[in-house]
C-alpha cells in the first residue's frame, strides 16, 4: 500500500524557516515525480513545487520561487521542503503527492503550517 | 501558464439527482486532467484519471468526459456520502506545474 506520511509543521513568526519531510513506503520511491501542493485555511488547492525522480527537473510556483527549495534523498526514501522567508500567506496544510503515469495519483494527510507572530 | 476554470464554484442538488460540474483549460492539454474529490479535514482523493478514467475502487455513478479545452465531470445519482469539495487537475507527463481549477462544493438540497 503506497503510504506518504508529512511531518515538520508547526507554528513559525514571519521571516522564519521550517522544513518539512514526507516520508514514503509501499512504492518504488526512486522511480516517481514528487509534489508538494499546500491548501489555506479555507481555500482551494495550489501546487508549490515539483521534483521529477532523480533530482533532474525542478519546478517552483512563481509565489515561493527564491524562498522555498524542494530535495529528496532516494536512499531514504523522503521528499523534503525548505521553507525560508516564511509569509501570513504560507499558512497552510502542506501536502506531499505523488505523481504516477496520471498525474498526482497518491497524497499525504498533510502537515499545517502557520505562520503568525 | 495553463489556466483551468471551474464551474460551478458550488451547488446544491437533492439525493438521486444528477450533478455536473465542467472545467475549461486555457489551451489545449489533450486528456491529460484529473478529478479528485475532498472532504473536510482529509487529503484530495483521485476519482477520474486521463479525463474518462474510472480509478479502481471508485463508484461507477461517477464518471468523466472530455478533451482538448473543454472537460465534465458527473455524479449520476448523487449520495449523501458525496457532499465534498471536487477539484480539476491539470497535468503533464514530464514534471512540472500542476494546475488546479478553483473546486466546486457540492451540497445536499
Amino acid at each position: 500500500e503506497v503510504q506518504l506520511v508529512e511531518s515538520g509543521g508547526g507554528l513559525v513568526k514571519p521571516g522564519g524557516s521550517l522544513r518539512l519531510s514526507c516520508a514514503a513506503s509501499g512504492f518504488t520511491f526512486s522511480n516517481y515525480n514528487m509534489n508538494w501542493v499546500r491548501q489555506a485555511p479555507g481555500k482551494g488547492l495550489e501546487w508549490v513545487s515539483s521534483i521529477s525522480s532523480s533530482s533532474t527537473y525542478i519546478h517552483y510556483a512563481d509565489s515561493v520561487k527564491g524562498r522555498f527549495t524542494i530535495s529528496r534523498d532516494n536512499a531514504k526514501n523522503s521528499l523534503y521542503l525548505h521553507m525560508n522567508s516564511l509569509r501570513a500567506d504560507d499558512t497552510a496544510v502542506y501536502y506531499c503527492a505523488r505523481s504516477g503515469s496520471v498525474g498526482a495519483d497518491s497524497w499525504g494527510q498533510g502537515t499545517l503550517v502557520t505562520v503568525s507572530s | 501558464d495553463i489556466q483551468m476554470t471551474q464551474s460551478p464554484s458550488s451547488l446544491s442538488a437533492s439525493v438521486g439527482n444528477r450533478v455536473t460540474i465542467t472545467c475549461q483549460a486555457s489551451q489545449d492539454i489533450r486528456y491529460f486532467l484529473n478529478w479528485y474529490q475532498q472532504k473536510p479535514g482529509k487529503a484530495p482523493k483521485l476519482l477520474i484519471f486521463d479525463a474518462s478514467n474510472l480509478e479502481t475502487g471508485v463508484p461507477s455513478r461517477f464518471s468523466g468526459s472530455g478533451s482538448g479545452t473543454d472537460f465534465t465531470f458527473t455524479i449520476s445519482s448523487l449520495q449523501p456520502e458525496d457532499i465534498a469539495t471536487y477539484y480539476c487537475l491539470q497535468y503533464d507527463l514530464l514534471p512540472g506545474a500542476l494546475t488546479f481549477g478553483g473546486g466546486t462544493k457540492v451540497e445536499i438540497k
